[in-house]
């Protein structure tokens, strides 16, 4: 179990669908991150929000589209994916992003699109 | 940039002794941190360094030199369920907010 809840676990679309992952956490951390992680492979960053606000975007291709509506909440918007984004998404939160507190994961969404 | 390497796989026996290496070159090094993940599962949260020096956490340790650029975690007692990926990650103040992983090392343990 982990104080970081994602939603759904699993998801297959095709690529015309728009769809949404969600995350969730309530430790009162102020970052929250998104990451996808192909099999054997470590996590890769996506985006980062800091206080509610993005602060980093590693160059993600725009069909993934990041919100943040509170502190407590972190969605991932999902337009004409390709096969290559099948992957695990996670989610992770941590007290800030400046005191090297550790990040907390969520047990991920799979994603597969068909 | 950041380029951290460490082993790809280790075995080692229920009972025995396991240690993971890790090595990185950065600017700005802020911290090191220590993941397990098993598979299908999140990233599990370890053990972090930032200091020189040995962290103990019962079973668990964690090392670093950071004049040497190198770190790693050694398992105690190893149990079945250590069977693991175990990932290493650095931050730097290059980046705030950017943990930057090696790809792991897968762990098995065998009876």
């Amino acid at each position: 179990d982990t104080e970081v809840t994602q939603t759904p676990k699993h998801l297959v679309m095709g690529m015309t669908n728009k769809k949404s992952l969600k995350c969730e956490q309530h430790m009162g951390h102020r970052a929250m991150y998104w990451y996808k992680q192909k099999a054997k492979k470590p996590p890769e960053l996506m985006f980062v929000y800091s206080y509610e606000k993005l602060s980093i975007n590693e160059s993600v291709p725009s069909r993934f589209s990041p919100e943040c509506p509170n502190s407590s909440l972190l969605n991932l918007h999902l337009h004409a994916l390709q096969p290559e984004d099948s992957a695990l998404y996670l989610c992770a939160s941590s007290q800030g992003t400046g005191d090297n507190q550790p990040q907390h994961f969520g047990d991920g969404t799979r994603l597969s699109i068909l | 940039g950041q380029n951290i390497d460490q082993p790809t796989e280790m075995t080692a026996t229920e009972g025995a002794i396991v240690q993971i290496n890790c090595t990185y070159q950065t600017s700005g090094f802020n911290g090191l941190f220590w993941y397990q993940q098993h598979a299908g599962e999140a990233p599990t949260f370890l053990s972090y360094n930032v200091l020189d020096g040995l962290e103990e956490k019962g079973r668990f340790s964690s090392f670093l030199s950071r004049s040497k650029g190198y770190s790693y975690l050694l398992l105690k007692e190893l149990q079945m369920k250590d069977s693991a990926s175990y990932l290493c990650a650095v931050s730097s103040t290059d980046s705030w907010g950017k943990l930057q992983f090696g790809a792991g090392t897968q762990v098995v343990v065998t009876p």
